[in-house]
């Protein structure tokens, strides 16, 4: 079983609110990753972190920004949330070192943006 | 360069059949293959993976086949049952760089 854990499990919210969701692991891995899955079912990487104080974009653009301030704790923050933003949002963390290395996910985030 | 394309989009196969998803790759720089297995409301979880150096591997009753000349790799069930249904995702990477995920295929087996 995979420690890692996202919070809330479903936000439903208003437009233009600000939000966040929390992803936290205990395995001390340094990699973190953020994916955005549509209903379509595709895994679009949106944020990834290698360490404290390191985060880059990834392949899909998107309005959200991320911090990394604890090994640990890899939040996910929307400034003004838009019905666009409406999608379920995957938390994973992966140990530094091999590339062989598994990826843990969180159980996601289900955003719903009225 | 970077894709990885993976079909069917969805497959619906009877208990003890044996359902095929493949993937093919364009980066002839990766060199791990895993697959991945989602349930409904949860994450995805790995469910084998393969390097470019074997053909084939086997784990319990799933079986990744690895055709390296044609750039491809496919995942297959055997004896599959309803609890396999789930949507699968086969996965490509190089080095220490990120997975680059196939598209999904939402496999049903009925009963």
């Amino acid at each position: 079983e995979a420690d890692i854990y996202q919070t809330p499990r479903y936000l439903v919210i208003g437009t233009g609110k600000k939000i966040t969701l929390e992803c936290s692991q205990t395995m001390g891995h340094d990699k973190m990753y953020w994916y955005q899955q549509d209903p379509g079912m595709e895994l679009h990487l949106i944020h990834y972190s290698y360490g404290v104080n390191s985060t880059e974009k990834g392949d899909l653009s998107s309005e959200s920004t991320v911090s990394r301030i604890r090994t640990e704790h890899f939040p996910l923050t929307l400034e003004s949330a838009r019905p666009s933003h409406t999608s379920q949002y995957l938390c994973a963390s992966q140990k530094a070192g091999s590339s062989y290395n598994e990826q843990f996910f969180g159980p996601g985030t289900r955003l719903t943006v009225l | 360069q970077q894709q990885v394309k993976q079909s069917p989009q969805s497959l619906i196969v009877q208990k003890g059949g044996i359902p095929i998803i493949n993937c093919a790759y364009e980066n002839t720089a990766f060199d791990y293959f895993p697959w991945y297995q989602q349930f409904p409301g949860k994450g995805p979880a790995l469910l084998i993976a393969i390097r470019p150096d074997v053909s084939e591997k086997k784990e319990g009753r799933f079986t990744i086949s690895f055709n390296k000349s044609a750039k491809q790799f496919s995942l297959h069930i055997m004896d599959s049952q309803p609890g396999d249904s789930a949507t699968y995702f086969c996965a490509a990477s190089r080095g220490a760089q990120k997975l680059v995920f196939g598209q999904g295929t939402r496999l049903t087996i009925n009963p």
